[in-house]
């Protein structure tokens, strides 16, 4: 099956500054790609996704890059705000709306 | 996302007790899952189903049962409720179409298992 990996498993970053998630996956049959981003307490909700047939993919001050050869893919949040504080998850999937194999997550801490 | 509705929002219970937790959506998804997450920890997935008469175990079901009552509604059940039960329950749905749809979760269930 499925393996995720994401690093790193916590990240501090200054109030302004970028910062680069990744995560790489095993099956290369999979084609889909979300991030969540985890509020303390809240739902997981999806940011930013990626299909195959792209190779980035940007949201005002996200993007998501994708390495079909390498199988990574990285979330990269630019203009980093304290809002931005929150635990981000990374998954893998066949297709869209199939299950998801998630990465282990990464507590982002902005520092005002 | 108001879509998908989770009840109780919160719940103790005691060692032994047999509690169900709810999940309803109004996407009209076909699919629905259930995950736990322990604290400062990832989503393990414990059931999925992709229709009304599909249920499939995930990575951790034992203790754990399901029922999928209409395309709306998931349900699972802790048959007899034991402490490291206590986490966060989230249910999702997902949509199988031509483009397909990623997950969506609901708002989580808080169980305490005493």
């Amino acid at each position: 099956g499925e393996n995720v990996e994401q690093h790193p498993s916590t990240l501090s970053v200054q109030e302004g500054d970028s910062a680069v998630i990744k995560c790489t996956y095993s099956d290369s049959a999979s084609n889909y790609f979300p991030w969540y981003k985890q509020e303390l307490g809240k739902r997981p909700q999806l940011i930013i996704d990626i299909r195959s047939n792209v190779g980035e993919k940007k949201d005002q001050r996200i993007a998501v890059t994708l390495n079909k050869t390498a199988k990574h893919f990285s979330l990269h949040i630019t203009e980093t705000q304290p809002e931005d504080s929150a635990v981000y998850f990374c998954a893998a999937s066949l297709y869209a709306g199939n299950m998801l194999t998630f990465g282990g997550g990464t507590r982002l801490m902005v520092k005002p | 996302d108001a879509d998908v509705t989770q009840t109780p929002r919160n719940r103790i219970t005691k060692t032994g007790k047999r509690i169900m937790l709810e999940c309803s959506q109004t996407k009209g998804h076909d699919r629905m899952y259930w995950y736990r997450q322990d604290p400062g920890l990832g989503l393990q997935l414990i059931y999925y189903s992709f229709d009304v008469k599909d249920i499939n175990k995930g990575e951790i079901s034992d203790g754990y049962s399901v029922s999928r009552q209409a395309q709306a509604k998931f349900s699972l059940s802790l048959e007899s409720a034991i402490p490291n039960q206590t986490a966060l329950y989230f249910c999702a749905t997902s949509d199988f179409g031509l483009a397909g749809d990623t997950q969506y979760f609901g708002p989580g269930t808080r169980l305490t298992v005493l």
